[in-house]
């Protein structure tokens, strides 16, 4: 199947700090990517759509001001967390759709955040 | 996208046939039953998707329902690797947004 990938697989950052993940598509392009966030012992929550070229559409509860997507090119979306605090700490997963009608979906392979 | 409910854990011996069922009652006619897979610490993995027909695949077998209100996963030959929690999700292929909505699913521990 199509490969998407996730950098990093993990970070570390101290409490009020930014932190950006990547989500590539390496063999395919994704007109479409979607934000996935995980807490221990749950499921995936989805976060947000990001589409190339224009703003990201996110869930209800989901702070966009706090979660800012950017998908600049059809290969590339970032999240990045602004003023991280502990309680952001999570599992971030990015699943990407490869084009047309029939298009399915393919996940990285998770960035785990921890806020200290 | 229809509502799904799945059995939230199942064991299954090593060796032996892995039946994961799932209800979705309300499903409507132009939605797909997908199934994917989530080891610990990793990202979703795509197992299989059917509409009406069983399918089959190198990984696993789905088999739906006549009346589409339940459907089955099997993996024919389960592994200590296959221990991970399995989701079934329903919804339109491709769908306005193609977005995946996940329920709790089944975690499968596949016992030596």
């Amino acid at each position: 199947g199509a490969v998407v990938s996730q950098h990093p697989s993990w970070v570390i950052c101290k409490s009020g700090t930014s932190v950006k993940i990547e989500c590539r598509s390496l063999d395919f392009q994704a007109t479409t990517m979607f934000w996935y966030r995980q807490f221990p012992k749950q499921s995936l929550m989805l976060m947000a759509t990001s589409n190339e070229g224009s703003k990201a559409t996110y869930e209800q509860g989901v702070e966009k001001d706090k979660f800012l997507i950017n998908h600049a090119s059809l290969t590339l979306s970032t999240l990045t967390v602004t003023s991280a605090h502990p309680e952001d700490s999570s599992f971030y997963i990015c699943s990407a759709r490869t084009g047309g009608r029939t298009g399915e979906l393919f996940f990285g392979e998770g960035s785990r955040l921890t806020v200290l | 996208d229809a509502k799904t409910t799945q059995p939230p854990s199942m064991d299954c011996a090593e060796g032996r046939a892995a039946n994961l069922p799932c209800n979705h009652s309300t499903i409507s006619g132009n939605e797909y039953v997908y199934w994917y897979r989530q080891i610990h610490s990793q990202g979703p993995q795509y197992i299989i998707h059917g509409l009406k027909n069983n399918e089959t695949n190198e990984m696993a077998s789905l088999i739906i329902t006549e009346d589409r209100k339940s459907s089955t996963l099997i993996l024919p030959h389960a592994t200590l690797r296959d221990t991970a929690v399995y989701y079934c999700i329903v919804r339109v292929r491709p769908g306005n947004t193609g977005k995946l909505i996940f329920g709790q699913g089944t975690t499968l521990q596949v016992k030596p």
